[in-house]
Order: structure tokens, then C-alpha cells, then sequence
């Protein structure tokens, strides 16, 4: 069965250095998303993209963040400077079409995530 | 306003019995999605069931059932013979709108703990 796949599965660095977290989305998928979530709360929405270009951001998206498709299968998502509270676990997640489509393709598939810890 | 409230933070159950896990939702679209997503404490999330706002029936997958109840605008997640592998956090989501890529807003979550 097709899946999500993140890298690494734990990155650890130092407050101010840039990160890079790497995601391979499903390969016939259209949409892609980054997520995160801080240890203990609930999943936050960072980032839409589709078409290569972002469709939509969060206020938690600030310009210390960039997505790229650099080619046609990876999705990465880039902290320039990293700080403490950027310390999450981060969830790449795509999906085929909009949910205009049949039930079984409205399904967004979660990679396993990237936990990110800032010293 | 929260979109999705999840007002259960935690919940006991004894092995074999049903649960129900409470969701309620605030939108105004007319199209939305809602779904049920359980993280095992590895982190992971795992998929379980899908509701849109025009489908007729109840959605089940397996053991996992959503009672939706559009005029109260729920979405409670009904888990039948519990086992102790559905140990875990559960989050409720929304996406609103058909069109596009569709952000998905999460509930703060119900950790469910299954006792032998």
C-alpha cells in the first residue's frame, strides 16, 4: 500500500540553525500539507500546496518557513533559524483531489512525522 | 471559536465495552468533512474513519462507527468491543469547502486508555 514517508524520523539541532524535514507524498497525490504538533497539543495546519505553489498559510508560518517541491517527488519543508518553541513533532500529508471527488479519495494520508527538537 | 471541540481529555474503559468519543464542530459551510485520526503513543497518525456533510448514512469502518448528528453539528466516534491496542489519542478534524487543498483543524484530542 502506497505511503507517506518523512526524513529523518528525529532531528536535533541548535537554536538559529536552518533545518531541512524531507517528505515523499504519495506519488499520484495533488495536494500536500506540512503540519506540526508541540509535544502534547493538538495537530496545528501550517501550510497547503498544490500546482507548486502554496495555496495556503498559517499565522505560525512566518518568513523563517519555505516549502519546495524540488522535484517531481519530494515536498520539504525549511526553518531558516531555528528557536526553541519550533521544537514539534511535524507531519508531512498529501491527498489526491479535492474532496469533490469519490469518499474513499478524501482521505488526507499523514506521514509517520519528524520530530524536531531545538537545543 | 474552536472549530472542533473534543471536551473529553481523557477516557477509561474496560476491555470489550463500546466507547464513544464526543466531537462537536462550528462551521457555516455547507460542504465540510469531518474525520477521526487515532496517534499510538510511536506518534503516528492513523486514518480511521471518514463523515461528509452530504453523506445519507452513518460512516463505519470495522469496529469504528461515527454517529453524526448534523442539526447538533457532532461527530462522535463510537469504538464497539474495545481492545487494549485502541490505547491511544484521538483526534477529531474538520476540513470545510470541495475545492482546492483543504487544510484539516484538529480537536485538542481524548486519550483513551483500555483497561484488562
Amino acid at each position: 500500500e502506497p505511503e507517506v514517508t518523512q526524513t529523518p524520523s528525529h532531528q536535533v539541532t541548535q537554536m538559529g540553525q536552518e533545518v531541512i524535514l524531507r517528505c515523499v507524498p504519495i506519488s499520484n497525490h495533488l495536494y500536500f500539507y506540512w503540519y506540526r504538533q508541540i509535544l502534547g497539543q493538538k495537530v496545528e495546519f501550517l501550510v497547503s500546496f498544490y500546482n507548486n505553489e502554496i495555496s495556503e498559510k498559517s499565522e505560525i508560518f512566518d518568513d523563517q518557513f519555505s516549502v519546495e517541491r524540488p522535484d517531481g517527488s519530494n515536498f520539504t519543508l525549511k526553518i531558516r533559524s531555528t528557536k526553541l518553541e519550533d521544537s514539534a513533532m511535524y507531519f508531512c500529508a498529501s491527498n489526491r483531489e479535492s474532496s469533490g471527488g469519490p469518499s474513499l479519495s478524501r482521505e488526507q494520508f499523514f506521514g509517520p512525522g519528524t520530530r524536531l527538537t531545538v537545543l | 471559536a474552536q472549530k472542533i471541540t473534543q471536551t473529553q481529555p481523557g477516557m477509561f474503559v474496560q476491555e470489550k465495552e463500546a466507547v464513544t468519543l464526543d466531537c462537536t464542530y462550528d462551521t457555516s459551510d455547507p460542504s465540510y468533512g469531518l474525520f477521526w485520526y487515532k496517534q499510538p503513543s510511536s506518534g503516528e497518525m492513523i486514518f480511521l474513519i471518514y463523515q461528509g456533510s452530504y453523506d445519507q448514512q452513518n460512516a463505519t469502518e470495522g469496529r469504528y462507527s461515527l454517529n453524526f448528528q448534523k442539526a447538533r453539528k457532532s461527530a462522535n466516534l463510537v469504538i464497539s468491543a474495545s481492545q487494549l491496542g485502541d490505547s491511544a489519542m484521538y483526534f477529531c478534524a474538520m476540513r470545510e469547502g470541495i475545492q482546492g487543498a483543504q487544510k484539516l483543524v484538529f480537536g485538542q484530542g481524548t486519550r483513551l486508555t483500555i483497561n484488562p
